[in-house]
């Protein structure tokens, strides 16, 4: 199984902050990354597909870059609606995994 | 406008089964792939099954695999997920996904979930 590693586990950052969350994969997944971001008691959302594509209606503040093993999501601007929990996934190869999540917290 | 609804999901004890439903609207259900995603409380996200757009492959986590079955029936727009032999490790909030493409699993919509909780 492929084993996907997010860092950091937490962040705190502030209104207008921009920020960067990497994740490592355990093999080459090409670019078979995706990103999602999912808040208290709510489903997740769909950020980035194909390691830097933004879903529809995505706004562009979220970016995604890397291909092979490593990849990062970057935010700029950080509003109070971006705080949440994201998590990277590969789909790649079965079985599907996910990172373990990134926790972004109002400082 | 797509959208997924999740339903089924119970209070059931260990040993117990369940079947979950995912009644899929807005889009061609037929010409994508799905899945199932859980979450346990307090936890991560773990991909459990999933199928192509025909129903012809699927595919299953570890955790699952001779315990639960995924299957879809493309004529009434619904996806499925039979759950037998459950464990309290089972319980967890369980979403339906779509993906974007016949067979690879890259996920573009979420259902709102529906939540199976395993206790005697």
């Amino acid at each position: 199984d492929i084993q996907m590693t997010q860092s950091p586990s937490s962040l705190s950052a502030s209104v207008g902050d921009r920020v960067t969350i990497t994740c490592r994969a355990s093999q080459d997944i090409s670019t078979y990354l995706a990103w999602f971001q999912q808040k208290p008691g709510k489903a997740p959302k769909s950020l980035i597909f194909a390691a830097s594509s933004l879903q529809n209606g995505v706004p562009s503040k979220f970016s995604g870059s890397g291909s092979g093993t490593d990849f990062t999501l970057t935010i700029s601007s950080l509003q109070p609606e971006d705080f949440a929990t994201y998590y990277c996934q590969q789909y790649n190869s079965f079985p599907l995994t996910f990172g373990q999540g990134t926790k972004l917290e109002i400082k | 406008e797509v959208q997924l609804l999740e339903s089924g999901g119970n209070l059931i004890e260990p040993g117990g089964s369940l079947t979950l439903s995912c009644a899929a609207s807005g889009y061609r259900f037929s010409s994508y792939a799905m899945s199932w995603v859980r979450q346990a409380p307090g936890k991560g996200l773990e991909w459990v099954s999933g199928i192509t757009d025909s129903g012809r492959n699927t595919y299953y986590a570890d955790s699952v695999k001779g315990r639960f079955t995924i299957s879809r029936d493309n004529s009434k727009n619904t996806l499925y997920l039979q759950m037998n032999s459950l464990t309290k490790d089972d319980t967890a909030v369980y979403y339906c996904a779509k993906a974007f493409s016949s067979w690879r699993q890259n996920f573009d919509y979420w259902g709102q979930g529906t939540l199976v909780t395993v206790s005697s």
